[in-house]
């Protein structure tokens, strides 16, 4: 089955970049989205078609891709996006969802 | 606004069915995709399986193909999912989603159901 692998935890500084990685088999050759989740509530897309942001979501998301990775950057991070990170993409008919990354604003 | 509302969690003995329940309101539900997404506790979110707007078509994670049955009634704005053989493993926190074409822009609150002897 198809596999989509994130580094399990990314520390970042206040006001400085956080970078989430997903890596899978010819990912290049697919659509990934991002969700990123907080303690206690319910996923939220914040990246779509690799690159795109939903209305509402802050400008200091941005997706990206090349080859088989997927990045998920957030410039200028605030303590407000602690959160759990998913990337997601389609293999087959199946939607199929990263292992998390949880990223710790210290 | 987009409102889904899962029900129909509960504890539930392995072996055991169960039928969730999203109520969806304030966009027109016949024209959307949804989804079931779950979590296990402490774990990360797993795919369970996409209805095509009007249920014509279906797709499941594989490890769910054979004992869950997505399905909807567009007349009753309800989406649900029918868990059968239901085992320790399968206990999670279960969401429904709408698929907005390249991505679930909406989820509920999750209900969660728990597999226990």
């Amino acid at each position: 089955s198809y596999e989509l692998t994130q580094p399990p935890s990314v520390s970042v500084s206040p006001g400085q970049t956080a970078s989430i990685t997903c890596s899978g088999d010819k990912l290049g050759d697919k659509y990934a989205c991002w969700y990123q989740q907080k303690p206690g509530q319910s996923p939220v897309l914040v990246i779509f078609q690799d690159s795109k942001r939903p209305s509402g979501i802050p400008e200091r998301f941005s997706g990206s891709t090349s080859g088989n990775t997927a990045t998920l950057t957030i410039s200028g991070t605030q303590a407000m996006d602690e959160a759990d990170y998913y990337c997601q993409a389609w293999d087959r008919g199946t939607a199929v969802f990263g292992t998390g990354t949880k990223v710790t604003v210290l | 606004q987009v409102q889904l509302v899962e029900s129909g969690g509960g504890v539930v003995h392995p072996g055991r069915s169960l039928r969730l329940s999203c109520a969806a309101s304030g966009f027109t539900f016949s024209s959307y995709a949804m989804h079931w997404v779950r979590q296990a506790p402490g774990k990360g979110l797993e795919w369970v399986a996409l209805i095509s707007y009007d249920g014509t078509n279906k797709y499941y994670a594989d490890s769910m193909k054979g004992r869950f049955t997505i399905s909807r009634d567009n007349s009753k704005n309800t989406l649900y999912l029918q868990m059968n053989s239901l085992r320790v493993e399968d206990t999670a926190v279960y969401y429904c989603a709408r698929e907005d074409g390249s991505g679930a822009n909406h989820w509920g609150q999750g209900t969660l159901v728990t597999v226990s002897s």
